[in-house]
């Protein structure tokens, strides 16, 4: 079965320091990951997406994450982080079921931002 | 208005009341989501719909009722909640036919007393 594992609950960085989310995921075919963030009482906002080809991929907000096969992640990174990005991130794998597509969630990684 | 809008935003309402969740997207897609979202658990996805065809139904109790006239709009009926069903509802939406990211509203936040 699809799942995707996001092994830190929460991550507290300081303002300008880089950050890296770690998500790991259970699909048994080409994946196609998905990063996204959710502000306090908002819904979720698509960073970034993996589909095919280059394995490093640029998303909003200066965000980018890396397709690791041999390791089965997809991490997120972001080499200097703002106070802004204080919010919860969601790893997502698309997983097709009966004829139609779905995305797989992980229980997601609150980030704090220190001033 | 364009993307996906959910109403209402908040929604507070005793076990034994009916209500209804709405969903509307504005871009053209056919396929629409309810997931629901209750603290520390992962995004749990309840309904999908396709073209208007209930896809999923992902085991979900009864008291939830979707319903999708067409296929911009969709709706979550509401019935002899359980506290426990307090959460916040995500609906989404996403083109079908490959593997597009999904689309979603701000969420209703809902509180059964």
């Amino acid at each position: 079965a699809q799942s995707v594992t996001q092994p830190d609950i929460h991550i507290t960085v300081s303002e300008g320091a880089s950050l890296e989310l770690r998500c790991n995921y259970s699909y048994g075919a080409t994946p196609y990951l998905f990063w996204y963030v959710q502000s306090p009482g908002q819904g979720l906002q698509l960073l970034l997406k993996y589909f095919s080809g280059d394995t490093l991929v640029q998303g909003i907000k200066g965000f980018e994450a890396e397709f690791k096969r041999s390791q089965s992640s997809f991490n997120l990174r972001k080499p200097s982080v703002h106070w802004s990005d204080a919010a919860e991130y969601f790893c997502a794998v698309g997983a097709r079921s009966g004829g139609y597509n779905k995305l797989i969630f992980g229980a997601g990684t609150r980030l704090a931002v220190h001033p | 208005e364009t993307g996906v809008t959910q109403t209402p935003r908040h929604l507070v309402m005793g076990m034994t009341n009916k209500k209804s969740l709405k969903c509307e997207q504005h871009l053209g897609h056919n396929a629409m989501y309810w997931y629901k979202q209750s603290a520390k658990k992962p995004l749990e996805l309840m309904f999908v719909y396709s073209l208007e065809e209930r896809v999923e139904n992902n085991s979900v109790p009864s008291r939830f009722s979707p319903e999708c006239p067409n296929s911009s709009h969709l709706f979550l009926h509401l019935h002899t909640l359980q506290p426990e069903d307090s959460a916040l509802y995500l609906c989404a939406s996403r083109a079908s036919g490959g593997p597009g990211e999904l689309f979603f509203g701000e969420g209703s936040r809902l509180t059964v007393l």
